[in-house]
């Protein structure tokens, strides 16, 4: 929505393959996380940044990776040490002073 | 850290009757408490929020209640409608602002029956 750009919306990974999700913000906020969801799962928290240049694990980094070189860009690495990669992945941006979390569209990424 | 618990996971009523889904968190620091609606294979959008030096808040046909002591608070759905059918979510916040990202909940299929 609204300045959240995710791509690509579907992706398809090869196992022992690392694939890299992309997101994009023109909101100006600080904030950018990244969560997975699973079927019938509510969203956990893999990655987060709260300004250039630092990033903080959340409760499930393993075999994820993550950079925050520019204020509009975080994206995310799923690297062949994730063992069940298969899932749809939320990318969300929010501001240090409100806290509501602005979504972007997801990608869901299948292994083959 | 913070943990989330979802009541019910799945819920279907009548449509025009209320709703009403439940949460309790485990972190007596968390003080933001988020719901989201998300439609199949869409990204959850906000609803509504509660801060915690606030009972109740409430925004035309959705309220919010909170409860500190007991830890929990709630989301009421009434005159509900077709489109109200959706999965919500239940989050919350132990960093003081949300800075630090949500816990969510599992989450609650709402299913109105014309």
């Amino acid at each position: 929505d609204g300045g959240i750009t995710q791509s690509p919306k579907y992706l398809f990974r090869k196992e022992g393959q690392n694939v890299t999700l992309s997101c994009e913000q023109n909101l100006n906020h600080d904030a950018m996380y990244w969560y997975r969801q699973d079927p019938g799962q509510g969203l956990r928290l893999i990655y987060y940044s709260q300004i250039v240049n630092d990033f903080q694990k959340g409760d499930i980094a393993e075999g994820y990776s993550v950079s925050r070189e520019k204020k509009e860009s975080f994206p995310l690495t799923v690297t062949s040490a994730q063992k069940n990669p298969t899932a749809f992945y939320l990318c969300a941006t929010a501001t240090l002073v409100n806290t509501e979390a602005f979504f972007g569209q997801g990608t869901r990424l299948t292994v083959v | 850290g913070e943990n989330v618990e979802q009541h019910p996971s799945t819920l279907s009523v009548q449509e025009g009757d209320s709703a009403v889904i439940k949460c309790t968190y485990s972190d007596s620091a968390s003080n933001y408490f988020p719901w989201y609606k998300q439609e199949l294979g869409k990204r959850p959008q906000l609803i509504i929020d509660i801060r915690s030096n606030v009972g109740e808040k409430k925004d035309q046909r959705i309220a919010v209640t909170l409860n500190k002591t007991a830890k929990h608070f709630s989301l009421h759905i009434t005159e509900t409608q077709p489109e109200d059918s959706a999965v919500y979510f239940c989050a919350a916040s132990s960093s003081g602002g949300g800075a630090d990202g949500l816990t969510f909940g599992k989450g609650t299929h709402l299913i109105i029956q014309p």
